[in-house]
């Protein structure tokens, strides 16, 4: 089975701090994509990666940057972490041979 | 932007009984997807519903497909407590191997 996992469930960080939130996949996808998850909006994409170093601009990039060295970690970086930032941040990923997308656990982090 | 809009946003029933939950959405789609999150992990694929077929079946689920109305339904029959979850509907559109998700249904069975 595919195993996508998080580096942490639970994180709380300050104001002004740089977080990163890393994922990683075990079945050699292509794909990589982070989420956010808010209360009554669902799943927004933040950033995605087809390929090593290759990033692309999802719906709400603002204040997000990511880093694709190897095909199998895909990080999330909050340069300076801003209180509305707090949200669940899920990552996943996704090859060309299957439809579904593959969802890690969930980092829920806390900004204060 | 949000393609799809799942209805209703909250669902309580049952043991035994079925759950159906609606899904709309606004473009022309390759393929519709459900997922289940059961509170506070990541999301698991349940079933996925090309945009050439009209229904689907996978155990105890359901899904319909009408593209001209460009809406999908869920159905969980013979509904268990287990199955209390958020359900959320997504779809895939073009060749952006992206998915765009709804805000969801949060399903619960009463035992």
């Amino acid at each position: 089975d595919v195993k996508v996992t998080q580096s942490s469930r639970y994180l709380v960080k300050r104001t002004g701090e740089k977080v990163f939130l890393e994922c990683v996949q075990d079945m050699d996808h292509e794909n990589m994509f982070w989420y956010r998850q808010d209360p009554g909006l669902g799943l927004r994409l933040i950033y995605f990666s087809y390929d090593v170093k290759m990033k692309e601009k999802g719906d709400i990039p603002e204040g997000y940057s990511v880093s694709r060295e190897k095909k199998e970690r895909f990080s999330l970086i909050l340069e300076s972490a801003s209180t509305n930032q707090t949200s669940m941040y899920l990552c996943a990923s996704w090859t060309s041979i299957r439809d579904e997308q593959f969802f890690g656990p969930g980092t829920r982090l806390t900004v204060l | 932007s949000q393609q799809g809009e799942e209805d209703p946003q909250a669902l309580s029933i049952q043991e035994g009984e079925n759950a159906t939950m609606n899904c709309s959405y606004k473009t022309s789609i390759n393929n519709l997807q459900w997922y289940r999150q059961n509170s506070g992990r990541g999301l698991v694929h349940l079933i996925l519903i090309r945009s050439n077929e009209r229904e689907k079946h996978s155990g105890r689920l359901r899904v319909t497909l009408d593209t001209s109305k460009k809406s999908s339904s869920l159905l969980i029959t013979a509904s268990r407590a287990a199955d209390t979850a958020s359900y959320f509907c997504a779809t895939e559109i073009g060749s952006a191997r992206q998915l765009t998700f709804g805000s969801g249904t949060q399903l619960t069975v009463l035992p």
